[in-house]
């Protein structure tokens, strides 16, 4: 029972420094989708995808970058941290994103932005 | 652009009681409300899906209304315990047309005293 999952658990970055946080999933899910919950904001998604081979942004998208591959894989890239993306990152999926269906998240990935 | 607000933000409360906590949403326009629990430090766990053509869900001591013309959940628990204790996220699914990630509220920060 993987469900998503999320590696790294825990990062520190110093800024500037680039890194990719991994999600992967094994329910053969249609839909994945990056959030980060920052204090006081609640969860804001980043970007999204329907499908592989297709992505999109979400509310916050700017600083990262999103590509997919496979199915089972929807990597988030930072490509030179910012302390401002100091966070705890969720990655989700579903089997689609438009019908009524359930959305299962990731343990989550706590980044620290020096 | 939807808007969901969970009240209240925080409650404590002795074991055994019965509670509700309140989840409101701007545009009535939505696919389904999912509530969720998130533990301190840890990912989210789905308690609950509702979609938009049903009016409640049960599942256990738990027991989820959904008004979408009024733009209203409840999430009710039952003879609440210490395990209890936790954070409650509500999201909605808007069905603007995209597919598009859910809308979270803030959360219900619950404790549950012994």
């Amino acid at each position: 029972n993987a469900g998503v999952t999320q590696t790294p658990k825990f990062q520190v970055l110093k800024t500037g420094q680039s890194m990719t946080l991994q999600c992967a999933q094994d329910m053969n899910h249609e839909y994945m989708s990056w959030y980060r919950q920052d204090p006081g904001m609640g969860l804001r998604l980043i970007h999204y995808s329907v499908g592989a081979g297709i992505t999109d942004q979400g509310e916050v998208p700017n600083g990262y970058n999103v590509s997919r591959s496979t199915t089972e894989d929807f990597p988030l890239r930072l490509l030179s941290a910012a302390p401002s993306q100091t966070s705890v990152y969720f990655c989700a999926s579903s089997y689609s994103g438009i019908l009524n269906t359930e959305a299962f998240f990731g343990q989550g990935t706590r980044l620290t932005v020096v | 652009k939807q808007e969901v607000t969970q009240i209240p933000a925080a409650l404590s409360v002795p074991e055994g009681e019965n509670l509700v906590l309140n989840c409101s949403f701007t545009d009535s326009a939505i696919y389904n409300l999912q509530w969720f629990r998130q533990d301190p430090g840890k990912g989210l766990t789905s308690l609950l899906l509702i979609q938009s053509s049903q009016r409640e869900q049960t599942s256990g001591r738990l027991n989820a209304s959904l008004d979408k013309s009024s733009g209203r959940s409840t999430l009710y628990i039952a003879a609440s315990q210490p395990g209890d204790s936790a954070t409650y996220l509500c999201a909605v699914k808007g069905s603007g047309g995209g597919a598009d990630g859910l809308t979270f509220g803030k959360g219900t920060h619950l404790i549950i005293q012994p």
